[in-house]
């Protein structure tokens, strides 16, 4: 198939450990978006790309918190320093532009769990 | 701040009947309403739409409804089925913030026969 995937699919990780979550979105998909999905909420935005450009990163909670893309298409997020607040399900969608009217596709999310 | 509401976490509906999925928001500036559904262990797939300057969307078994002097939209489902089974999650964008989604909290919809 060639919708959006996320590896891994389950990360299990130590306070204070550094993690990189990876999205292959579809090919082509001009905008990418990551999202944060605690228990029992809504996911909720957290960085945009598009292309290679972060043109939003209002919704990173921390400055552990970073992201990339950096040839437009594969993007990766990562978290430093782990902390048990971090443990959520990680969402990317990707979509053909960056307009309001355009369909996201999500992936299956990568659901990390921090000890 | 919630801006998008939904505030039933759950629904039981009978095989057949109607079901009712209510959403509220706060902001006046959204212009674009989703649906979104999920199954668990997947990401969340695109229902159905409806722009602002529209008060009804219909694609097949499935109906938005939007009232902007209210901030309510709602989604119903008619007729109910089995596989409709999943949680149903609300979403609204804004012009000019890239098509990024606010999300409600969700509500699990419970199909029985």
């Amino acid at each position: 198939g060639a919708g959006v995937s996320q590896s891994p699919r389950y990360k299990v990780a130590k306070r204070g450990q550094d993690v990189a979550l990876r999205c292959d979105p579809i090919s082509g998909h001009v905008s990418l978006f990551w999202y944060q999905q605690a228990l029992g909420q809504g996911p909720e935005f957290l960085t945009y790309f598009q292309n290679e450009a972060q043109l939003d990163k209002s919704g990173l909670p921390s400055d552990r918190f970073f992201a990339e893309r950096p040839e437009g298409s594969v993007s990766t997020l990562k978290i430093q320093r782990t902390q048990q607040e971090d443990s959520a399900v990680y969402l990317c969608a990707s979509s053909t532009t960056g307009l309001s009217y355009n369909e996201q596709f999500f992936g299956p999310g990568t659901r990390l769990t921090v000890l | 701040d919630q801006q998008v509401k939904q505030n039933s976490p759950s629904l039981s509906v009978q095989e057949g009947r109607i079901s009712i999925l209510n959403c509220d928001y706060t902001n006046s500036m959204f212009d674009y309403f989703l649906w979104y559904k999920k199954y668990p262990a997947e990401g969340p797939t695109f229902l159905i739409s409806i722009s602002s300057i529209k008060d009804k969307n219909e694609d097949g078994r499935f109906t938005v409804f939007l009232n902007k002097s209210a901030k309510h939209l709602s989604l119903h489902i008619v007729p109910s089925q089995p596989g409709d089974s999943a949680v149903y999650f609300c979403a609204a964008s804004k012009r000019g913030s890239w098509g990024k989604l606010q999300f409600g909290a969700g509500t699990q919809v419970v199909v029985t026969p």
